[in-house]
């Protein structure tokens, strides 16, 4: 079956510090792969995507890259700020009907 | 374009009560999909819609669950008989069938609370 699996929360940085957040998937055939974010009271916003084995999806600072070998697509970030406080989705959409989530993982930016 | 939006926001029921959810899709979008997001976890599938037709609808979906999209623009989520374990966020996204690769646009959800 399709699955995400993150690294459990809550991570904690200080501000300025590097960012690594740990996602694994089980699919069948050559998902697409995201990540989303969520801030306190929102919806969930994508936040980059790949859509196949070595691309590297981008936005904000963040940077992601789809590798097929190892199946993960690790979020990363140079130098957290405070704004980026929020839970962090990945997910995985197997045949472009739907998306199939991980269990979240809540970042904290300490200033 | 405002993108998706869900109404209400926020429904506090009591157990046994019906409620319904409505999602207006962004415009141009063929594909519209329901989660449920419960404290602590990632959005769950339930359903999706491409145009009016209901195309696949998760195990999670009993019975007491119906949803629709009369005419391919908006969508209403019904729950009947509602139980505590119904507690949740519920969340809509659209998407134009074709460009899955651009992502899935979600609203802000509709918090349900049984009381």
């Amino acid at each position: 079956g399709n699955s995400v699996t993150q690294m459990e929360g809550p991570v904690t940085l200080s501000e300025e510090a590097f960012l690594t957040i740990n996602c694994t998937y089980t699919a069948t055939g050559y998902p697409s792969l995201f990540w989303y974010v969520q801030y306190p009271g929102e919806g969930l916003q994508l936040l980059l995507k790949a859509t196949k084995a070595d691309d590297k999806g981008s936005n904000k600072g963040f940077e992601a890259t789809y590798r097929k070998e190892t199946t993960s697509f690790h979020l990363e970030k140079g130098s957290v700020q405070v704004s980026d406080s929020a839970v962090y989705f990945c997910a995985l959409s197997p045949y472009g009907n739907k998306l199939v989530f991980g269990a979240g993982t809540i970042l904290r930016v300490k200033s | 374009d405002t993108g998706v939006s869900q109404d209400p926001r926020h429904k506090i029921t009591k157990r046994g009560q019906n409620v319904t959810f409505r999602c207006d899709p962004i415009s141009e979008h063929n594909r519209l999909y329901w989660y449920r997001q419960t404290l602590g976890q990632g959005p769950e599938f339930l359903t999706y819609f491409q145009n009016e037709a209901q195309l696949e609808k998760s195990r999670l979906l009993s019975d007491r669950f119906s949803a629709e999209r009369p005419k391919g623009s908006f969508s209403t989520l019904e729950i009947q008989r509602t139980e505590q374990g119904d507690s949740a966020m519920y969340l809509c996204a659209s998407s134009l069938e074709g460009q899955r690769n651009y992502g899935y646009t979600f609203g802000s959800g509709t918090r349900l609370t049984v009381v």
